[in-house]
């Protein structure tokens, strides 16, 4: 069973700031790697995904990635009051499924 | 750009009753995905869907629970007798590819079980 973790609990970050969310999974196994955006009430939006070690950035979002260590964090930059979500890590194996950890939720405060 | 819809947007339903959850994938996407979330809970994989066929299941998609893709549009999800704790977001999700993989949701159908 992959479980997938993120153990943090509501982040407030100033706007402007910088929000950094962890994620630890438990599947060496593990090839891929997503954070998903999800607003209340709403569905999981793709923002980032990652398949090898190290940094990928794209726009104010930086996704890393150290398979050694097993974690997966998602930075976001120059937050905004837009950014106040819940962001939910998600990890594919050999298979197709995500596995999907309980999510971190962030509050931007302007 | 394309996205995943999915009808209805909320069901209610009497337990014992069947329901039937329907969602259109991406146009050109292959791989097609049933996700349920119960409130305050983690998104949960139900049953992946390729070719015509159930690639994987999880232990949740028991013999109540059934896939389909009818008409070579439709993807559909059908629970034949609802039971009181399958109240939860139902979401689909397509991919245009395996191994990598990125999943795109769609909205999802609120069901509540009466």
């Amino acid at each position: 069973q992959k479980e997938v973790e993120q153990n943090s609990g509501p982040l407030s970050v100033p706007e402007g700031a910088i929000a950094s969310l962890n994620c630890t999974y438990s599947d060496r196994g593990s090839q891929s790697f997503f954070w998903y955006r999800q607003y209340s009430g709403k569905s999981p939006e793709l923002i980032m995904f990652i398949y090898s070690n190290g940094d990928k950035e794209d726009g104010r979002f930086t996704a890393q990635l150290n398979k050694a260590s097993q974690y997966v964090s998602l930075l976001i930059r120059d937050s905004q009051p837009s950014d106040s979500a819940t962001y939910l890590c998600a990890v594919k194996g050999g298979n197709n499924r995500l596995a999907f950890g309980k999510g971190n939720q962030v509050v931007v405060i302007p | 750009e394309p996205e995943v819809t999915q009808t209805p947007s909320h069901q209610v339903t009497q337990m014992g009753q069947e329901v039937i959850l329907r969602c259109v994938p991406i146009s050109n996407h292959l791989y097609f995905y049933w996700y349920r979330q119960i409130l305050g809970q983690k998104v949960e994989f139900l049953v992946s869907f390729y070719n015509n066929e159930i690639s994987e299941k999880s232990e949740i998609f028991d013999d109540q629970f059934s896939v389909e893709r009818p008409d070579g549009s439709n993807f559909t999800l059908k629970i034949r007798s609802t039971k009181l704790e399958d109240s939860a977001m139902y979401f689909c999700a397509t991919s245009g590819r395996a191994g990598f993989n990125e999943q795109f949701f769609g909205p999802g159908t609120r069901l509540t079980v009466l």
